[in-house]
């Protein structure tokens, strides 16, 4: 298993959906996570992080960390068409915290 | 707030330069990375920084060399450009583990490096 796994999509939501998109991880990552946003030819900008086990919300999006079944889901809500990027997951090494993993990306497309 | 600059967006070079990427980050961040990003391959780690003159190889550092002189500044060098290399390299900067916002990465533009 890789590190950090992501479905590449792409994910496709008509325009005030609720997108939902999910990362699955290993052992060897801290429970730690970054999600970052990316539009094409852009380089990755960050959404939000989460640290502990449970929901964290910052406005549309809520981020959702579940350590029992080693997963990390981004919901974004009322979705809109400017929302249409590659969204990537991240955490760290449990043993090296300074080197992080980086999911391959889920494409998300939200159509008007 | 945070700024990366990268010196180049586009480059083309040919087979056998040498090539230097440069990276210059203002926020005084201890951690300093370099990724290259391939599709369907997602962002992998070439090598990183974590104080002057420090570096650690990523999961990639074959055929790539880096140099970190001052903080705000970390260059990646591509000792002899192959047709292989050609892809869109990034850069970020980070505070190190246990600092306010700790481990959160701040990407440069990209270079979309072509080697020909």
């Amino acid at each position: 298993q890789k590190e950090v796994e992501q479905n590449s999509g792409p994910l496709s939501v008509p325009e005030g959906a609720i997108a939902s998109l999910n990362c699955t991880y290993s052992d060897r990552v801290s429970q730690s996570f970054f999600w970052y946003r990316q539009y094409s030819g852009k380089s990755p900008e960050l959404i939000m992080s989460i640290y502990s086990n449970g929901d964290k919300e910052d406005g549309r999006f809520t981020a959702q960390l579940n350590k029992a079944s080693q997963y990390v889901s981004l919901l974004i809500r009322d979705s809109q068409p400017s929302d249409s990027a590659t969204y990537l997951c991240a955490a760290p090494l449990v043993y090296n915290f300074n080197k992080f993993y980086f999911g391959s990306g889920t494409k998300l497309n939200v159509k008007p | 707030d945070v700024k990366v600059t990268q010196s180049s967006r586009y480059l083309v070079k040919r087979t056998g330069e040498k090539v230097f990427l440069e990276c210059v980050q203002d926020m005084d961040h201890e951690n300093m990375f370099w990724y290259r990003q391939d599709p369907g391959l997602g962002l992998r780690l070439i090598y990183f920084s974590y104080d002057v003159k420090m570096k650690e190889k990523g999961d990639i550092p074959e055929g790539y060399s880096v140099s970190r002189e001052k903080k705000e500044r970390f260059s990646l060098i591509l000792e002899s450009a192959s047709t292989n290399q050609t892809s869109m390299y990034l850069c970020a900067s980070s505070l190190p583990l246990g600092s306010g916002r700790a481990n959160t990465q701040y990407f440069g533009p990209g270079t979309r490096l072509t080697v020909l």
